[in-house]
């Protein structure tokens, strides 16, 4: 069973550019979570999804981020019009229904230049 | 909402000696606390959790201790070794709706030398 697959590793965008991070669950898992992390700091959550549903989107900024969870194929953050302060490692994470314990990716490392 | 609080921000040991680092957290329906371990570059990778049920866990080296009265946990590292040197977070969520979203304190940086 391979892990949480987040692609691509590693991201440069120009500023104004967009980003599209993909990950992919562990099989079996039907909930995801994107997380932030800046450098030095915590990891923040973002949101919460199940198969085409946002169900918690308190961490999202109101603008240039949305994301997506669809019935086929992986989970999409995508970011419009990126800026410098954009810059982070971004991680996915899943679980399956009714378990706590969430599995993380190997995250996708985005730098706006 | 829920608020971790981490200390100390840096840690740093002799090889052989214990590392402790502790959390606290806001809101008291907190119902589930783990502890990630991150070397630099890769995934935060779970390495022991405990659940508001318990007031303490033991994994070898590592255990986790709660006091849910103060709000405070800790995790423990007896005989620590080189390749216990990352970045360590603590996080809380309140098991609800079906969902666990994490809130996570802001790291220890353990170094642990020879």
């Amino acid at each position: 069973n391979a892990g949480v697959m987040q692609n691509p590793r590693h991201l440069v965008r120009r500023r104004g550019q967009e980003a599209r991070l993909r990950c992919s669950p562990m099989k079996g898992h039907s909930h995801v979570y994107w997380y932030r992390q800046l450098p030095e700091e915590g990891l923040k959550f973002m949101v919460y999804l199940q198969k085409e549903n946002i169900i918690d989107e308190s961490g999202m900024p109101k603008e240039r981020f949305s994301a997506e969870f669809p019935k086929e194929g992986p989970s999409i953050l995508r970011i419009q019009q990126v800026v410098r302060g954009d810059s982070a490692a971004y991680f996915c994470a899943s679980s399956p229904e009714g378990n706590t314990e969430a599995f993380f990716g190997q995250g996708t490392r985005l730098t706006v230049v | 909402g829920e608020n971790v609080e981490q200390h100390p921000s840096t840690l740093s040991v002799q090889e052989g000696d214990s590392a402790v680092i502790k959390c606290t957290y806001s809101d008291s329906a907190s119902n589930y606390f783990p502890w990630y371990k991150q070397e630099l570059g890769k995934r935060p990778q779970l390495i022991i959790d405990i659940r508001s049920n318990v007031g303490e866990k033991k994994d070898q080296r590592i255990a986790v201790t709660l006091n849910k009265t103060a709000k405070h946990f800790s995790l423990h590292i007896t005989e620590t070794q080189p390749e216990d040197s990352a970045v360590y977070f603590c996080a809380a969520s309140t098991f609800s709706g079906g969902y666990n979203k994490l809130i996570f304190g802001a790291g220890t940086r353990l170094a642990v030398h020879p």
